[in-house]
């Protein structure tokens, strides 16, 4: 049950594109499609922004998107805007009906 | 609109136990897997436990395995976490969490665990 390895820290300035990487094993995220990112606000709860890899719920701008290639998930962040400042958290099952997080990415914007 | 609540927390003296609890509304409760995920102050998520839909089920983090006890009532659509022998690095906001096909659709706003002399 190892945390997943993210950096702690990315930025950008607005309008710009920053990428956030998420590393794990063939155990989790490479062993299936079940990665979740998630931001968090100072204070919050967490919120799910992208889901199975690449998908997006409802409500969450097209901005965000997500992909995978072997252990290593990536969450993209286009166009960025003020409000995207905030603490981005990767996760993913690792079989046997249980989940591992990353440690977290502060992304800052300029 | 789905809604997670959840209370419980506190202060508790080293080796103490105590009980969480999250009340959820806006959907079907039964149906669902529910997980306990938490954050120490400052720091990053963990997953700590989840529970299958009938409660027949659950897996649990190595560091709470053997101390903490997932459950569930369907009939007051809870989720319940009871925690013994607590230790100082159980101090963490804890948040109940609705699973989806593994991803944590909806959250709690937490509830504040100290464990503390």
């Amino acid at each position: 049950q190892s945390a997943l390895t993210q950096p702690p820290s990315a930025s950008g300035s607005p309008g710009q594109s920053v990428t956030i990487s998420c590393t794990g094993t063939s155990s989790d995220v490479g062993g299936y499609n079940y990665v979740s990112w998630y931001q968090q606000h100072p204070g919050k709860a967490p919120k799910l922004m992208i889901y199975e890899v690449s998908k997006r719920p409802s409500g969450v701008p097209d901005r965000f998107s997500g992909s995978k290639s072997g252990n290593t998930a990536s969450l993209t962040v286009s166009g960025l805007q003020a409000e995207d400042e905030a603490d981005y958290y990767c996760s993913s099952y690792a079989g046997s009906t249980i989940s591992v997080f990353g440690g977290g990415t502060k992304l800052t914007v300029l | 609109e789905v809604q997670l609540v959840e209370s419980g927390g506190g202060l508790v003296q080293p080796g103490g136990s105590l009980r969480l609890s999250c009340a959820a509304s806006g959907f079907t409760f039964s149906s669902y897997w529910m997980h306990w995920v938490r954050q120490a102050p400052g720091k990053g998520l963990v997953w700590v436990s989840r529970i299958n839909s009938d409660g027949s089920s659950t897996s649990y983090a190595d560091s709470v395995k053997g101390r903490f006890t997932i459950s569930r009532d369907n009939a007051k659509n809870t989720l319940y976490l009871q925690m013994n022998s607590l230790r100082a690095e159980d101090t963490a906001v804890y948040y109940c969490a609705r699973d989806e096909a593994w991803r944590f659709d909806y959250w709690g706003q937490g509830t504040l665990v100290t464990v503390s002399s």
